[in-house]
């Protein structure tokens, strides 16, 4: 069965303090690796989609990259406004979209 | 969250009411997913369709039936609401490739 787990479930900086969610996976068939953001009141924001281990993909602070097990979203000099509920799903050969718990990440000014 | 319309946003039911969620999207995406998110609960798929007339269990199925209508719309119906599926719900629709998966803004549900 497919499984996402995410961690830390909480995470507290300081602006400008750099540092990495991670996302470790089980999946039958990878299709696809997602990144979301979801703010209070609001749906999930899609941000990346990562297919293959080795893969990148960077938008403006937020850097996801991609090994067979595990997905790591750095987050490079956070401002205030980088404040939210991260969430990493996988999509599998069945076509399910599989959540993680969500890391909520919280930066002080 | 462009593309992905819900209806209602906001709804309180008695126990026992029944009443259908509306999902809608213009994308021409296949695959589309009904999902409830609960404190502290994260997203739990409920339903998911990988293309017109097809549709599969979740992790969280029991209380609850779909239908995938056309290729834009994929419902969702509480037959007999509980207290217990108060919470809130989305939709979502992507291509069966993977590539890029919208969500909705999300139907808030009470049962009271």
């Amino acid at each position: 069965e497919d499984q996402v787990t995410q961690s830390p479930e909480a995470l507290r900086l300081q602006e400008g303090e750099s540092s990495s969610l991670n996302c470790s996976y089980t999946v039958s068939g990878l299709r696809g690796l997602f990144w979301y953001r979801q703010d209070p009141g609001k749906g999930p924001e899609f941000l990346f989609t990562l297919y293959s281990a080795g893969e990148e993909k960077e938008k403006e602070r937020l850097k996801a990259t991609l090994t067979k097990k595990e997905s790591f979203l750095h987050i490079t000099a956070p401002k205030p406004e980088d404040s939210a509920t991260y969430l990493c799903a996988v999509l599998g050969g069945a076509q399910k979209l599989v959540f993680g718990q969500g890391t909520r990440l919280t930066i002080n000014p | 969250n462009a593309g992905v319309t819900q209806t209602p946003k906001f709804q309180v039911l008695k126990t026992g009411q029944s009443m259908t969620l509306q999902c809608a999207q213009d994308m021409n995406h296949n695959s589309m997913y009904w999902y409830r998110q609960d404190p502290g609960m994260g997203l739990r798929l409920i339903y998911y369709s990988a293309s017109e007339g097809t549709t599969d269990k979740g992790e969280v199925p029991n209380g609850y039936n779909v239908s995938r209508l056309n290729k834009r719309e994929f419902s969702l119906r509480l037959e007999s609401a509980a207290p217990s599926q108060t919470s809130v719900y989305f939709c979502a629709a992507g291509r069966n490739s993977g590539n890029t998966i919208y969500f909705g803004e999300g139907s808030w549900l009470t049962v009271v």
